[in-house]
């Protein structure tokens, strides 16, 4: 089967870095997604990563280790807007094929 | 540019009823799948269309959901009958081109209760 897994809550505090882990065991990999969702909100595309090693977009960046099936999501200088829930996807079959979702993670930034 | 249209963006329903979802995608996006997100957990694949043609619709209930893109623009999402495990959130997205990198651009979803 297909398994992703990210914690279920984190807590951090204004001003702080958070890591956000996502490992995962799929049949096939062409890449790994992260997207942020707020509440009863659609999610929104942060970063994309398909080859080893570390992609950074402002106060985001995301690493990735294919041979360990691992990837996280560092957040810099936390916001209160960032409190959201952060989803790991994997895209397991190459072309524009469906993602498969982890649960997501429900980031709440504290002052 | 305009992101993915839903609509309508809230329904409720009885078990058993009928229900339909409609969905505008990103113009020029060639792409489009339909999401289930139940509450607490990641979106599912339902189906994936290219152009007017289905991709992948290993995970669609069939006995109960059907979906069409008939011109290849416009999708709607069909459930009959509805069944109370049926309340989540049906994403709607869209991408443009075939690679692997592509990403996926998100509606704001239909919200379905099932009582």
């Amino acid at each position: 089967g297909q398994n992703i897994d990210q914690p279920t809550e984190m807590t951090a505090t204004e001003g702080a870095i958070v890591q956000i882990n996502c490992t995962y065991q799929t049949s096939g990999f062409n890449g790994l997604f992260w997207y942020q969702q707020h509440a009863g909100e659609a999610p929104t595309f942060l970063s994309y990563n398909v080859l080893d090693g570390l992609e950074e977009k402002g106060r985001f960046s995301s690493f990735l280790s294919r041979s360990k099936g691992y990837s996280y999501l560092l957040l810099k200088e936390l916001q209160m807007k960032d409190s959201a829930s952060y989803l790991c996807a994997v895209r397991r079959n190459s072309g524009n094929t469906p993602l498969v979702f982890g649960k997501g993670t429900r980031l709440s930034v504290i002052a | 540019e305009a992101g993915v249209a839903q609509s309508p963006r809230y329904k409720i329903i009885e078990k058993r009823q009928s229900v339909a979802f409609w969905c505008n995608p990103i113009s020029g996006h060639a792409t489009l799948y339909w999401y289930q997100q139940i509450l607490g957990q990641g979106p599912k694949l339902l189906i994936q269309f290219q152009n007017n043609g289905v991709v992948d619709d290993s995970q669609l209930p069939k006995d109960r959901f059907s979906a069409e893109r008939l011109k290849g623009v416009d999708s709607t999402l069909k459930i009959q009958p509805a069944k109370l495990e049926d309340s989540a959130v049906y994403l709607c997205a869209s991408s443009h081109g075939v690679g692997s990198g592509e990403t996926q651009y998100f509606g704001p979803g239909t919200r379905l209760l099932v009582l």
